[in-house]
């Protein structure tokens, strides 16, 4: 099975409120990524996690946190959503270095 | 940094033309890249299309080939006889063994739409 898997696939939020979402993957990778993906843009890698290392984008690094309790868990948290925070979340996984890495459908969030 | 160059879309064609979506790169922070082409259809996740981790050769997948080009920083994607099922929206991708992850690199993504 090379199934990512996301949850919720569709997140409405409020400006200001908390967002968290969630990955899993049952493949055993020892990487997991999270991308933001606005319209007409390419996927911007926001953090990944290496085992239990978690490595954030310098420019992103305040706004978004993560926690990987388990092997096949990620989860992605916005502690207080802004309207610019509004986009698809795409979490990935790989196992080894330079591999390809196996997407999960996305959530699309919409914060108003 | 490291930067993924694609033909701007929309790119609309009809079934049975030729394709080429052209992709440059460049790898200022890795020293051996490895070079992809994702692929997301209508409601479905990115997928891999195909990959090539050695300067040189060529991958091909449903079709598809896209030949790594160490001399002009190129992988550009090609089909000689598009389907309508391969209306899609097609990235070209730049990775490595950078920092011992598989980081990528994404262009923009070019939309295909190929006509009955």
């Amino acid at each position: 099975d090379t199934t990512v898997k996301q949850n919720p696939r569709y997140k409405l939020a409020r400006v200001g409120k908390p967002v968290n979402l969630i990955c899993s993957q049952t493949m055993n990778h020892d990487t997991m990524y999270w991308y933001q993906k606005k319209p007409n843009q390419a996927p911007k890698l926001l953090l990944f996690y290496y085992d239990k290392i978690l490595n954030r984008e310098a420019d992103t690094f305040e706004k978004f946190q993560s926690s990987r309790p388990n092997n096949s868990f990620c989860s992605l948290y916005i502690g207080s959503a802004g309207l610019e925070y509004s986009a698809m979340y795409l979490c990935a996984s790989s196992s080894g270095t330079g591999d390809e890495q196996y997407f999960g459908p996305g959530t699309r969030l919409t914060v108003l | 940094g490291d930067s993924v160059t694609q033909t701007e879309g929309p790119v609309t064609v009809s079934e049975s033309e030729s394709l080429i979506i052209n992709c440059t790169y460049s790898a200022t922070s890795i020293a051996y890249p490895n070079l992809f082409w994702y692929v997301r259809y209508p409601g479905e996740g990115l997928q891999l299309l195909l990959k090539v981790i050695t300067a040189g050769q060529k991958g091909s997948s449903r079709g598809f080939e896209a030949t790594y080009n160490k001399e002009t920083t190129s992988f550009h994607l090609q089909k000689a006889s598009v389907q309508e099922s391969d209306s899609a929206v097609y990235y070209c991708a730049l990775g490595g063994y950078n920092t011992n992850t598989g980081k990528l690199t994404f262009g923009d993504g070019t939309v295909l739409t190929v006509k009955p």
